[in-house]
């Protein structure tokens, strides 16, 4: 089945203390995503990878790390979280970008909610 | 700034049509997509516009005016399973997919 699949789905944990969020496809996508969802502020994206070695900025990317070392993996590190980073964070894939639509179709995967204390 | 604008709440009633207005301002353009996302599930794709005009997918459709920054939603024949927050979404010159804040849709019977 094609899927994105994101580990762990529900984490609380305490401020300061690493923590990594994966997120993997098996769609051979080239490319992923991470966004988070706050309340009244739709999704904002965190960092991008076009593809394998190549990463992005997003709008928000301060206090998150990423690397793409294998397509099909995209984790998220929070190196040293803070209570404002409790929210509710999603991955995301897609063959590509600027093409027609199943180019553009992006695939989430079901989400993690993180509350940091 | 880069922004994307859409109503906060559409009310609409079983059976009927609505449409769910988006216009954009972004730092270029390559296209406009929809997502639906029910509470606590993911968001999941509905519909994508690379070029002005309407695109149809069952009983949805999108629009998009590129010359106007524009585009909306069209949903037909609501059924309450419709009840749901609507995205439109912009990439950007950056490859960035830009998303407006949600219109949440309230269907009554």
């Amino acid at each position: 089945e094609a899927q994105v699949t994101q580990n762990p789905r529900y984490l609380i944990t305490v401020t300061g203390k690493k923590l990594t969020v994966t997120c993997s496809q098996n769609m051979n996508h080239e490319y992923m995503s991470w966004y988070r969802q706050d309340p009244g502020l739709g999704l904002r994206q965190i960092y991008y990878s076009m593809n394998v070695e190549v990463t992005d900025k997003g709008d928000v990317p301060e206090g998150y790390k990423v690397s793409r070392k294998e397509k099909r993996n995209f984790p998220l590190i929070l190196e040293s979280p803070s209570p404002n980073q409790t929210s509710l964070y999603f991955c995301a894939s897609s063959l590509s970008v600027l093409g027609d639509r199943n180019v553009e179709t992006q695939y989430f995967g079901p989400g993690t909610r993180l509350l940091v204390l | 700034g880069q922004s994307l604008e859409q109503p906060s709440e559409v009310t609409a009633v079983e059976g009927a049509i609505v449409q769910i207005n988006c216009t954009y301002q972004t730092s270029g353009f390559y296209g406009l997509s929809w997502y639906q996302q029910h509470d606590g599930g993911a968001p999941t794709f509905l519909s994508y516009n690379g070029l002005d005009g309407l695109e149809e997918t069952g009983r949805f459709s999108s629009f998009l005016s590129r010359s106007d920054s524009y585009g909306y939603l069209l949903l037909q024949e609501l059924q309450m399973k419709d009840s749901a927050s609507y995205f439109c979404a912009v990439r950007d010159s950056n490859y960035q997919l830009i998303w407006g804040a949600g219109t949440k849709l309230i269907i009554k019977p």
